[in-house]
């Protein structure tokens, strides 16, 4: 069974700390590892998208890498902002059947204090 | 990016009931899926909706509980049908842009609520 876990659950730090969010997933034969951001009543954004060949992505303070073969992905937030709280949620899209599928972890919610 | 809205963005309703959500996207996307998630819990597929086919339900979910129309290239409804309490979630929807494996985008969310 395809799962995606998220680690940790919460996390609260103060403005201005790097902080590190992690995903494993378990089963390797992914196509793409993707991190979204979710606020209340607005959806959600996509952060990064990493391809399976690829081991990481950057996008201004932030840095995703990917390590299929242990099944992990980071998601890397520099100089955290009040404004970069948020639920993040990590996603791994597998083939399924006739279509690709994106398969959730249930998301880490990060709150920055000024 | 495509932009999505839904509507509505919340509702209360009673058990029984039925509610129907609609999806509107500014421009035309092949595919369209529907997500459920329910609190505390990861987003989870319900179908993927075509655009001139029958929508194709994951495991779990069944047409006469989630009726989906595609009625052309930028618009899709999810029915939730007979509600009850298990049902509260957030509905969301999302498209596909280009490749299969390209990122999808999500509309904002409905937040149904059944007593």
């Amino acid at each position: 069974k395809q799962e995606v876990t998220q680690i940790p659950a919460a996390l609260s730090v103060p403005e201005g700390e790097n902080l590190v969010l992690n995903c494993s997933f378990t089963d390797s034969a992914i196509y793409n590892l993707q991190w979204f951001r979710q606020d209340p009543g607005k959806g959600l954004t996509s952060l990064l998208l990493i391809q399976s060949s690829q081991r990481e992505q950057t996008s201004g303070r932030l840095n995703a890498s990917l390590d299929k073969s242990s099944g992990r992905s980071t998601l890397y937030i520099a100089a955290s902002q009040p404004g970069d709280s948020a639920t993040y949620l990590c996603a791994a899209l597998y083939s399924g059947g006739s279509n690709y599928k994106l398969t959730f972890g249930k998301g880490t919610l990060l709150t920055v204090n000024p | 990016s495509a932009v999505i809205s839904q509507k509505p963005s919340r509702d209360i309703c009673q058990r029984g009931t039925s509610l129907t959500i609609q999806c509107q996207v500014d421009s035309q996307v092949t595919m369209m899926f529907w997500y459920r998630q329910q609190p505390g819990q990861s987003l989870t597929l319900i179908a993927t909706a075509n655009q001139g086919s029958e929508a194709t339900y994951e495991s779990g979910f069944v047409i006469d509980k989630f009726p989906i129309s595609r009625p052309n290239l930028t618009f899709s409804t999810l029915t939730v049908s007979n509600m009850s309490p298990e049902d509260s979630s957030i509905y969301l929807c999302s498209v596909e842009q280009g490749w299969s494996t390209d990122t999808q985008y999500f509309g904002p969310g409905t937040r149904l609520t059944v007593l």
